[in-house]
């Protein structure tokens, strides 16, 4: 049992240039989300998804896509980097209600937008 | 005003003291709420959770929730320089779907 995985752990890019963060969770959970944290700051949503087939926006998506054709993976593609992309990438998943609610993390990817 | 507030700290507390932690949030609909560690270069991961005003105890932990003064604290007993950490706030939306997140409260625990 994996938990969630991301990869890759580390990257630098150039402005303009695109990629695909991958996500995967082996728990069967039905909610993944996608968050950037800044340093000293929180976590702040980009994209969340309620089961495959089923995507939406979170507080920044400006910049990002994501998809969602199973239950397992959660990518997030980043186009047309830039520096203010620059940040640490969690995926997480969740088992949502009641008593057991809780969100797993991935251990993250560090982006540099250069 | 934001929507989840912790204070950024660093709070320092001595080890075996009792470290107090608050988060005021703003949307009167939340029902859940959470408490996060996140160790510096690592991801997340659960602490507490509470969803009734009053408080919930585990361990060391203990978290307490006041609906109507909308706040909700975590209390560290006997305090470990391994509790040192960034302790993040989170709190659902009225969908449940999101959690708002805190920028987080480090505390620094002193031997």
């Amino acid at each position: 049992n994996a938990g969630v995985t991301q990869t890759p752990k580390f990257r630098i890019l150039k402005i303009g240039q695109s990629m695909t963060l991958q996500c995967a969770q082996d728990m069967n959970h039905n909610y993944m989300y996608w968050y950037r944290q800044d340093p000293g700051m929180g976590l702040k949503l980009i994209y969340y998804s309620v089961g495959a087939g089923i995507t939406d926006k979170g507080e920044v998506p400006n910049g990002y896509n994501v998809s969602r054709s199973t239950t397992e993976d959660f990518p997030l593609r980043l186009e047309l980097a830039a520096p203010s992309q620059t940040s640490v990438y969690f995926c997480a998943s969740r088992i949502a209600g009641g008593s057991t609610d809780t969100q797993y993390f991935g251990p993250g990817t560090r982006l540099t937008v250069l | 005003q934001k929507e989840v507030e912790q204070n950024s700290g660093p709070l320092s507390v001595p080890e075996g003291a009792i470290a107090s932690l608050n988060c005021t949030y703003s949307d009167r609909g939340s029902q859940s709420f959470f408490w996060y560690r996140q160790y510096s270069g690592k991801s997340p991961e659960l602490i507490m959770s509470i969803y009734s005003n009053g408080d919930k105890e585990d361990g060391r932990f203990t978290a307490q929730l006041n609906k109507a003064s909308q706040y909700v604290s975590l209390l560290i007993r006997d305090s470990q320089p391994s509790d040192s950490a960034t302790y993040l706030c989170a709190v659902s939306k009225d969908s449940n779907y999101q959690l708002i997140w805190g920028a987080g409260t480090k505390l620094i625990i002193k031997p």
